[in-house]
């Protein structure tokens, strides 16, 4: 089945700088690659996704790039803020959804 | 509103009781799922349901059933089978199932269950 490698599992950055969180998945079927981003005692919501027919996909601050090829995707947020902080998850999609494990994002004031 | 709704939001539980937890949603979205969330880790999925009457096992389907017999509403039973029950559970739902293309994925708040 799918696996999905999420790094780095902890990031801390200064308010304004920007975060970049990784992923790598094994199944080269998989076709679709959601973000979520989940504040404590939430469910997770929905930030960003993108199909494995587009490159790059963004929405205000933030973004995410596909390299099929390389089975790998990424989160890029800019100007972050302290509303940022969360943890965020990273999804690969072939028959189900199998996530990352997280990583904890903290935007210091 | 519309959404998901999940309930109760913390759940207390004696070893060898089953409970059930309730997920509703009215965004008529054909499929639902289960997923559970421990300290650390990501969601590992229990159980889904592409559509009313229908559901397959998850990754983690032992000591869990589920029933679908309103599209609207998919609830989790953990049974004390369920050696390890103490988690977070999630509820999600998407328009299609897989494959569809409509399968984007959307959570509900999230129901915590301690076994004491």
């Amino acid at each position: 089945g799918e696996n999905v490698e999420q790094h780095p599992s902890t990031l801390s950055v200064q308010e304004g700088d920007s975060a970049v969180i990784k992923c790598t998945y094994s199944d080269s079927a998989s076709n679709y690659f959601p973000w979520y981003k989940q504040e404590l005692g939430k469910g997770p919501q929905l930030i960003i996704d993108i199909r494995s027919n587009v490159g790059e996909k963004k929405d205000q601050r933030i973004a995410v790039t596909l390299n099929k090829t390389a089975k790998h995707f990424s989160l890029h947020i800019t100007e972050t803020q302290p509303e940022d902080s969360a943890v965020y998850f990273c999804a690969a999609h072939d028959y189900k959804l199998s996530f990352g494990a997280g990583t904890t994002v903290t935007v210091r004031a | 509103d519309g959404g998901i709704t999940q309930s109760p939001k913390y759940l207390f539980r004696k070893e060898g009781q089953n409970v059930t937890l309730s997920c509703e949603q009215n965004l008529n979205h054909d499929a639902m799922y289960w997923y559970r969330q421990d300290p650390g880790q990501g969601l590992r999925l229990i159980y889904y349901s592409q559509i009313v009457n229908d559901f397959q096992k998850g990754d983690i389907a032992e000591g869990y059933s589920v029933s679908r017999e309103k599209k609207e509403s998919f609830p989790l039973t953990v049974t004390s089978a369920q050696k390890n029950p103490t988690a977070f559970y999630l509820c999600a739902s998407s328009m299609g199932g897989p494959d569809s293309g409509t399968d984007t994925q959307y959570f509900g708040p999230g129901t915590r269950l301690t076994v004491l």
